[in-house]
């Protein structure tokens, strides 16, 4: 069964940038059509999708909000993908997701699998 | 972009009552592109539907989307003490982009 596992610092300080990694396992990150996604979500707020990076081809694409602070990049070596948020500020602070975008029948299905989240507060 | 919003923003109800739940988009969705997520407290959200109404893996038939263009309902049929939970809609674009709806609460009255 494919897991996520999201990883990094749970405190970053405001104008520094906020890094974090996915690992998956049970799943190779460049096998199948997929889009690695990360989604994050401020304490008793919804959703936010950040972006995805595409599983075979590796062109990402970003939350039109946040595309000039994001990075999602690929690792198919260590078979995870990794999140990158600069210039952070305190409305960065949230639940960071990591999450794969389902496909069925060549058509896609939404977020399936999610890993269980990383809070990350960003603080002096 | 397309903004989705949901009403209510609290829904209060009994088990066994049924339960209505709208996600109105700013504009027409591309092609049948709105899901459905349930998030129960501290818990990481769950696909529910998909493609506006078909159930993922696993989901009870007592959950059923509909709608087209603009509207969608989330409709629960019967609920279940576990269905007491925030529920979002979701669509996306070509590229593909992603957007979330701000959520619908669904609480035991």
């Amino acid at each position: 069964q494919m897991q996520l596992q999201e990883s990094g610092p749970g405190l970053v300080k405001p104008s520094q940038t906020l890094s974090l990694t996915c690992v998956v396992s049970g799943d190779s990150i460049n096998t199948d059509t997929s889009y690695w996604s990360w989604i994050r979500q401020p304490a008793g707020k919804g959703l936010e999708w950040i972006g995805h990076i595409h599983s075979t081809s590796g062109v990402p694409n970003y939350n039109p909000s946040l595309k000039t602070r994001v990075t999602i990049s690929g690792d198919s070596a260590k078979n995870q993908f990794s999140l990158e948020v600069r210039s952070v500020t305190a409305t960065d602070t949230a639940v960071y997701y990591c999450a794969r975008v389902d496909f069925s029948s060549g058509r896609i299905v939404g977020f399936g699998p999610w890993g269980q989240g990383t809070l990350v507060t960003v603080s002096s | 972009e397309i903004v989705l919003t949901q009403s209510p923003g609290t829904l209060s109800l009994s088990p066994g009552e049924r339960a209505t739940l709208s996600c109105r988009a700013s504009e027409s969705i591309l092609y049948d592109h709105l899901a459905w997520y349930q998030q129960r407290p501290g818990q990481v959200p769950r696909l529910l539907i998909y493609g506006i109404s078909t159930r993922a893996t696993g989901i009870p038939d007592r959950f059923s989307g509909s709608g087209s263009g603009t509207d969608f309902t989330l409709t629960i049929s019967r609920l279940e003490p576990e269905d007491f939970a925030v529920y979002y809609c979701q669509q996306y674009g070509r590229s593909p982009e992603f957007s979330f709806g701000p959520g619908t609460k669904v609480e035991i009255k």
